[in-house]
């Protein structure tokens, strides 16, 4: 089955425990994508990535890295996660990216809370 | 940053009741999107429009991209129980590469 397949779905952590959030596609898709997700503001792009080792920022990049070292994998990390990262994260991926047509597959989501 | 504004952002209509939601752009779009969540779900991918003027259907859900590829509208006939959830429209400018914009979403509620 098509589909992008993130870890874990829940986390609880401390402030400044560092976290990776795992993703990964089995569609062999170009593009991925971070979002998180709060109430009232919609869906924000954090990084993104056009292909293997090609990453570049979204609109929240601050407090988080990628990588992308294998087309599968856009793993999310959080160095040091402080209580305001607290959201539900939701990994994406799409054969070509915006310009080049075709809808995102979303991942099932992980709910961060960072306390 | 870049911004797609939808509207509304709640509605709650009536079962059997119609439904639009609207995206506006301040600059001219290459495509737009459309995706649905439920209720603790993720986003869905539903459609995409590409051209000036298009009209695209499936079932009860017709979407609509404005003459000027600036706007875009979903709208569902007679919505039901199963309808429930947000819209989310996803914008990609004819200025920037391949990022798309989503725009916060219409949250849909449906009183039986």
């Amino acid at each position: 089955e098509a589909q992008v397949t993130q870890n874990p779905r829940y986390l609880i952590t401390v402030t400044g425990k560092k976290l990776t959030v795992t993703c990964s596609q089995n569609m062999n898709h170009e593009y991925m994508s971070w979002y998180r997700q709060d109430p009232g503001l919609g869906l924000r792009q954090i990084y993104y990535s056009m292909n293997v080792e090609v990453t570049d920022k979204g609109d929240v990049p601050e407090g988080y890295k990628v990588s992308r070292k294998e087309k599968r994998n856009f793993p999310l990390i959080l160095e040091s996660p402080s209580p305001n990262q607290t959201s539900l994260y939701f990994c994406a991926s799409s054969l070509l990216g915006g310009s080049g047509g075709g809808g995102y597959t979303f991942g099932s989501g992980t709910r961060l809370t960072v306390v | 940053g870049q911004q797609v504004m939808q509207i509304p952002q709640y509605q709650h209509v009536q079962e059997g009741e119609d439904f639009t939601t609207y995206c506006n752009s301040s600059t001219t779009l290459s495509n737009i999107q459309w995706y649905k969540q439920r209720p603790g779900g993720h986003p869905v991918f539903l459609i995409q429009l590409v051209k000036s003027g298009e009209v695209k259907k499936q079932k009860r859900l017709t979407f609509q991209f404005g003459e000027a590829k600036k706007n875009s509208s979903l709208h569902i006939t007679a919505t039901q129980t199963t309808d429930v959830g947000t819209y989310f429209c996803a914008e990609n400018s004819m200025n920037r590469d391949d990022k798309i914009i989503f725009g916060k979403g219409t949250r849909l509620h449906i009183l039986p």
